[in-house]
Parts: C-alpha cells; sequence; structure tokens
C-alpha cells in the first residue's frame, strides 16, 4: 500500500539551528500538508500546499516556518531559527483531495 | 474558521462495556474522518463519513454521522484492550482544509 515517507524519524538540534524536515507524498496525490503534535497534545495544522503554491497556513507558520517542493517528489518543512517551543512531532500528509488524508510516520524533533 | 470539539477528552472503561465518543463541529461539512493514533505513533485512518445518515462499523468501533446536527459519534461496543488509543474526528471543507478535534485519550481496563 503506498505510504507517505518522513525523514530524518527524529532530529535533535539546538536552539537557533535551521532544521529541514523531508516528507515523499503519495505519488498521486496532489494536495500536501504538514501538521505538529506536541507531546499528548492535540494535532496542529500547520500548512497545506496545493499546485505548487501554499493555499492555507495557520498562525503558528510565522516567518521561521517555510515550506517547499523542490522536485516532483520531495516536500520539505524548514524551521530557520529554532526555538525550544518547536519541540514537537511534524506529521506530513497528503491526500488526492476526495480520498482520506493519509498521514506519514512522523518526526520528531528535540530542541534543546 | 471551522470548529471541532469532542468529548470526553480522557475515558477510562472497563473491557466489555459499551461508550460513545462525541464529535461536534461548527459549520457544513459533508465530510467526517476518525482516526487513531497509538502512543509515539501516526495517525491511521478508521472511517470516513460522507453523507448525512452515514454509519461504517469495524469490529467493535461503529461510527455514525449527522450533518444536520453537526455531529458525529464513535461507539465502542464490548471494549477490549487493545482499543486502548487516541481517538481524533477531522472534518474537512471544499478546500481540501481539514480540522482536528482535540481527540479523546481511551484507556481500556482489564
Amino acid at each position: 500500500e503506498p505510504e507517505v515517507t518522513q525523514t530524518p524519524s527524529h532530529q535533535v538540534t539546538q536552539m537557533g539551528q535551521e532544521v529541514i524536515l523531508r516528507c515523499v507524498p503519495i505519488s498521486n496525490h496532489l494536495y500536501f500538508y504538514w501538521y505538529r503534535q506536541i507531546l499528548g497534545q492535540k494535532v496542529e495544522f500547520l500548512v497545506s500546499f496545493y499546485n505548487n503554491e501554499i493555499s492555507e497556513k495557520s498562525e503558528i507558520f510565522d516567518d521561521q516556518f517555510s515550506v517547499e517542493r523542490p522536485d516532483g517528489s520531495n516536500f520539505t518543512l524548514k524551521i530557520r531559527s529554532t526555538k525550544l517551543e518547536d519541540s514537537a512531532m511534524y506529521f506530513c500528509a497528503s491526500t488526492t483531495g476526495v480520498n482520506v488524508l493519509t498521514f506519514g510516520a512522523g518526526s520528531r524533533l528535540t530542541v534543546l | 474558521e471551522l470548529k471541532v470539539e469532542q468529548n470526553p477528552l480522557f475515558l477510562s472503561m472497563q473491557e466489555g462495556k459499551n461508550y460513545t465518543i462525541y464529535c461536534n463541529y461548527s459549520t457544513t461539512s459533508d465530510r467526517l474522518y476518525w482516526y487513531r493514533q497509538d502512543p509515539g505513533k501516526s495517525l491511521e485512518s478508521l472511517f470516513v463519513l460522507l453523507s448525512n445518515g452515514a454509519v461504517k462499523q469495524e469490529g467493535r468501533l461503529m461510527a455514525s454521522l449527522d450533518t444536520k446536527a453537526r455531529l458525529s459519534t464513535l461507539h465502542i461496543t464490548a471494549a477490549v484492550h487493545d482499543l486502548s488509543a487516541t481517538y481524533f474526528c477531522a472534518v474537512s471543507n471544499t478546500g481540501n482544509q481539514f480540522y482536528f478535534g482535540t481527540g479523546t485519550s481511551l484507556t481500556v481496563i482489564p
């Protein structure tokens, strides 16, 4: 069964460092998303991406965040200067637009 | 913004008992989703409900949708320990934005 692939599975970084989280959505999917989940808390929407541009973003997705689809398969989330409060699990998800939203396994980010 | 509320937030139930989780949402939506999340894991799709009155069942879980009341329920029948997890409902709008509820953490006690 097709799946959404995320790397790395876990990243530890120092506060102020840049982090790039990578995702390979399912190949025929058109809509891509990043969500984050602080341990034990709700799933928070960050950004959605369609037709090579951001379609919607939340208040969390400030100037420190950016997304990119550098080629036909990868979808990346960059955090320019990490803060302690960025420590969370980041989930990539994708959908065809008429089907269920499929999530990747997540990337756990720990900021020290 | 579409708001999604779940209750209860935490649920502790004995094996063999029945219980219902509720999901209310604030504006019209044609699609309602239920996901399961095990600790430290990703979200796994359980059900997609696409129309008013839709009912879907898988094992001990049954989900239903009432679009007029903007309410979905996830009913658990004769709970077993393996059902312990966090359950999220989500709704999507015509722009393919997905809005998640706060989650219900279910613990089934032997």
